[in-house]
């Protein structure tokens, strides 16, 4: 089975700050996707960035990064100078990697982080 | 390019009522997924449409829940009857042949049973 945990339910921060959103997951299978999706006030999720397991390299794009640890099963994110755009729920979620098929997403329970002036 | 849609936005209706949710996914986009949130859980899979055929249903909840897709272009979701557990915010979400992997959401359906 698989189950991903991102124990931070809410997150504040003032403009400008740094913040990390925790993820945690857990599966069976050798090879698997991670992602993270935002999802803003208008309701719909947004695809921010998927990540192959075989692939350990810490990405980077504009204020975001990623930070990939698979001996710690780790998937985090975070985002440089936070704005108050920024402020959405944020969901990681995880699929087997199944040659040229999809297959379904697994989701955290979601981070609220919210952008003060 | 249009994104996924869902209609309706918004749907209120009484313990034993039927609904139908409806999701129009991205031209071209073969693979079509339906998900559920129930409040302050986490997002869960319902199932999976390859075209007009059902790949995966392994998360639909009960029969009181029938999905459909006839020629592979828009789905619907019926819940008959409807409970009240059944209220949350129904995503659909598809994604391209050559991009299986990558799904585009839509702004959800907001059920509420009362």
């Amino acid at each position: 089975a698989q189950k991903v945990t991102q124990a931070q339910t809410e997150i504040s921060v003032v403009e400008k700050e740094d913040v990390t959103l925790d993820c945690v997951y857990e599966t069976r299978d050798t090879t698997y996707y991670l992602f993270w999706y935002k999802q803003p006030p208008s309701g719909e999720l947004v695809f921010l960035i998927r990540r192959n397991s075989f692939d350990e390299q810490n990405e980077i794009s504009g204020r975001y990064s990623w930070n990939f640890q698979k001996s710690t099963s780790s998937f985090n994110f975070t985002i440089t100078a936070s704005q108050v755009v920024d402020s959405a729920v944020y969901f990681c979620a995880l699929s087997p990697f199944l040659t040229g098929t999809a297959s379904k997403l697994t989701f955290g329970t979601g981070t609220r982080l919210q952008v003060t002036l | 390019e249009a994104g996924v849609t869902q209609f309706p936005s918004h749907s209120v209706i009484e313990k034993g009522q039927t609904v139908t949710l409806r999701c129009d996914p991205i031209s071209g986009h073969d693979n079509l997924y339906w998900y559920r949130r129930v409040m302050g859980k986490e997002i869960k899979f319902l199932l999976h449409f390859v075209k007009e055929s059902k790949q995966d249903e392994s998360g639909m909840p009960n029969n009181r829940f029938l999905a459909e897709r006839t020629g592979g272009t828009y789905s619907t979701l019926k819940v008959q009857p409807a409970e009240l557990e059944d209220s949350g915010v129904y995503f659909c979400a598809s994604s391209h042949p050559g991009l299986i992997y990558e799904q585009y959401f839509g702004p959800g359906t907001r059920l509420t049973v009362t």
